[in-house]
């Protein structure tokens, strides 16, 4: 069964910095990964979806990097926003199955 | 479109009851996901459906959990009768057909069972 770790699971950070959030994953064999954000109380929001094929995903301040061989993913959000707080959560879809296995997210707090 | 709809948002209900859970996904997607989030064990997928078919629902955790998609564009899940421990944030999802594309969430019910 696949499984996917996150870490840091908390990180707080000064507004401004740019940050790197990492997902790491056991079985190589994934379609796709996808990074999601979370809203205390809230659902899930897709924020990039990376296909096996491809090394990178960029949208605005967030550029997202696929290892498949090595298994894994990182996140990176450039001039953090105070607006960035959130539970950043990472899933992979592996090529047997439609199901997606998340991994245990990371709180990030950007402070003022 | 206006996303995945699921309903209610919250509900509290006494161990014992029966609850049924509501989700609308996108329109044309033909893939929807049910998943259960808990501090403990994160988020889980309890069952999935292709076409309005259920394919996995190894997630399920027990004979009081039941899932239907009559049609294309709703879908329950039920619990029967609840217990605390059922107690958690139920997810819907949608995807369209090929497995590249992404996945959409709902905002999530929110159950408390006491």
């Amino acid at each position: 069964k696949q499984e996917v770790t996150q870490i840091p699971a908390a990180l707080s950070v000064p507004e401004g910095e740019n940050l790197v959030l990492n997902c790491s994953f056991t079985d190589s064999a994934i379609y796709n990964l996808q990074w999601f954000r979370q809203d205390p109380g809230k659902g899930l929001t897709s924020l990039l979806l990376i296909q096996s094929s491809q090394r990178e995903q960029t949208s605005g301040r967030l550029n997202a990097s696929l290892d498949k061989s090595s298994g894994r993913s990182t996140l990176y959000i450039a001039a953090s926003q105070p607006g960035d707080s959130a539970t950043y959560l990472c899933a992979v879809n592996p090529l047997t199955g439609n199901q997606f296995y998340f991994g245990t997210g990371t709180s990030l707090t950007v402070i003022p | 479109d206006a996303g995945v709809i699921q309903s209610p948002r919250h509900e509290v209900t006494e161990m014992g009851q029966e609850v049924t859970l509501r989700c609308k996904p996108i329109s044309g997607h033909d893939y929807l996901f049910w998943y259960r989030q808990t501090m403990m064990r994160g988020l889980e997928l309890l069952i999935y459906f292709n076409n309005n078919v259920p394919i996995d629902d190894s997630g399920m955790p027990e004979d009081r959990f039941s899932a239907k998609m009559p049609n294309a564009s709703f879908s329950t899940l039920k619990i029967q009768p609840s217990e605390p421990r059922d107690s958690a944030v139920y997810f819907c999802a949608s995807r369209k057909h090929h497995m590249g594309t992404e996945a959409f969430f709902g905002q999530g019910t929110r159950l408390t069972v006491v």
